[in-house]
């Protein structure tokens, strides 16, 4: 257990409205991540953070911010959501092992956006 | 073409039987490879690391192939609980972290 929560854990939306979603962690882990996962495709990176307030973009992060402003709760915010950002997201830690840098996910949100 | 690819299955095997996932990779730079299970509407969980000399882990066994580029995953001795969706990794480093590249996975259906 990585001891990492998400919440909301289900979320249904309108086109338009705003939308956080909270990552947080209890172990002081530095690196945090947000994925999305859809159906044929693999998870595929948003955002991910490097410490507190040190973030950077991944492959998928057009329509979404970040922000960490402590080290525990890495927030993703969809500033206007719209239908093709209905997914599963995920957030995730890293920490240091042999075969380099492991990822733990935390449950998940389940985001519907009408 | 995908960076990781993987046959997506479903491989239904009986109990007891043993199973082996390829997955092959594009980038020659790849530096980390791992192997994670998700159960369905679940959160992938680690299931191995995968390091260059090939390493077991009770009935799991993972091998790398640099040379080729792919990855495998034998499971012997197939159980029910085993049943689940095998996603294929591989870590390249760019900016500040590892960057995970996931697979889009392969479905096992374990059956009585």
């Amino acid at each position: 257990d990585a001891g990492i929560t998400q919440s909301p854990r289900h979320k249904v939306t309108e086109t338009g409205t705003p939308v956080t979603l909270r990552c947080h962690q209890t172990e002081n882990h530095r690196y945090m991540y947000w994925y999305r996962q859809d159906p044929g495709h693999g998870l595929r990176l948003i955002h991910y953070s490097y410490g507190v307030k040190d973030t950077d973009k991944g492959e998928v992060s057009d329509g979404y911010s970040v922000s960490r402003s402590k080290t525990e709760d890495f927030l993703l915010t969809l500033e206007s959501a719209t239908s093709s950002q209905t997914s599963v997201y995920f957030c995730a830690i890293s920490v240091v092992a042999g075969a380099g840098n492991e990822q733990f996910f935390g449950p998940g949100t389940r985001l519907t956006v009408l | 073409r995908k960076e990781v690819e993987q046959d997506p299955g479903p491989f239904n095997v009986p109990e007891g039987a043993t199973v082996a996932f390829n997955c092959t990779y594009s980038n020659s730079a790849s530096q980390s490879f791992f192997w994670y299970r998700q159960d369905c509407r679940k959160e992938p969980k680690l299931l191995m690391s995968v390091y260059s000399s090939g390493n077991e882990d009770g009935r799991f066994t993972a091998q790398l192939n640099r040379a080729s580029q792919y990855i495998s995953l034998l499971i012997r001795d197939s159980k029910l609980s085993d049943s689940a969706t095998y996603l294929c990794v591989v870590g390249n480093y760019g900016g500040a972290t590892n960057k995970l590249i996931f697979g889009t996975g392969t479905l096992l259906a374990v059956q009585p």
